[in-house]
């Protein structure tokens, strides 16, 4: 079955790093764009980043931009989300999705990975 | 403050049939496909509604979804105890070039 397991999350210090991934199985994982969205304690769902299919395309929130950085290697059927200058607003569950397209909706998400940033 | 705006909660009876709201604007529901999620406490995001209307495999037909201009509705009828949760709209906003989401709304089923 389609299953997506995030896994990197942990207790960071601020202005240190963390690379997230996101296993893909149970589909044709180089054909789908894939996203990640965080939610943080008690609060709603926020967009972080989108990829195409092929990496070509990459798209970011405005919160994350120039500190947060999507790839997917397709040979190993994984994306990351490359965390750098990490804040403590950056405090969340982190969900990969998987999407038929970069704009279009999100049909799979993993279990989320948790990412505390705090000193 | 999100994008999108949902009402921060809404409560009905078992069997009633309820509507959530989200607003947008002319960059984002105006332009783009809109999705519905549904989070159950203590777990991640589902799909439900796809392309403003669409029901992927194995979501009820009580759960349906539509969309009009810059605003879109989710509507469940016959409402079961199981569908307390949290409800968030989403779609593409073309001026920001990014995802979207509301709020969220939180449903209650008295």
């Amino acid at each position: 079955q389609v299953q997506l397991v995030e896994s990197g999350g942990g207790v960071v210090q601020p202005g240190r790093s963390l690379r997230l991934s996101c296993a893909a199985s149970g589909f044709t994982f180089r054909s789908y764009g894939m996203h990640w969205v965080r939610q943080a304690p008690g609060k709603g769902l926020e967009w972080v980043a989108v990829i195409s299919y092929d990496g070509s395309s990459k798209y970011y929130a405005d919160s994350v931009k120039g500190r947060l950085t999507i790839s997917r290697d397709n040979s190993k059927n994984t994306l990351y989300l490359q965390m750098n200058s990490l804040r403590a607003e950056d405090t969340a569950v982190y969900y990969c999705a998987k999407a038929p397209a970069i704009a279009h909706y999100m049909d799979v998400w993993g279990k989320g990975t948790t990412v505390t940033v705090s000193s | 403050q999100s994008v999108l705006t949902q009402p921060p909660s809404v409560s009905a009876a078992p069997g009633q049939k309820v509507t959530l709201s989200c607003s947008g604007s002319s960059s984002n529901i105006g332009k783009n496909y809109v999705s519905w999620y549904q989070q159950l406490p203590g777990s991640a995001p589902k799909l439900l509604i796809y392309d403003n209307s669409k029901r992927p495999p194995g979501i009820p037909a009580r759960f349906s979804g539509s969309k009009s201009g810059t605003s879109a509705t989710l509507a469940i009828t016959g409402l079961q105890t199981g569908d307390e949760a949290d409800y968030y709209c989403a779609t593409w906003d073309a001026s920001l070039s990014g995802g979207v989401f509301g709020g969220g709304t939180k449903l209650t089923v008295l």
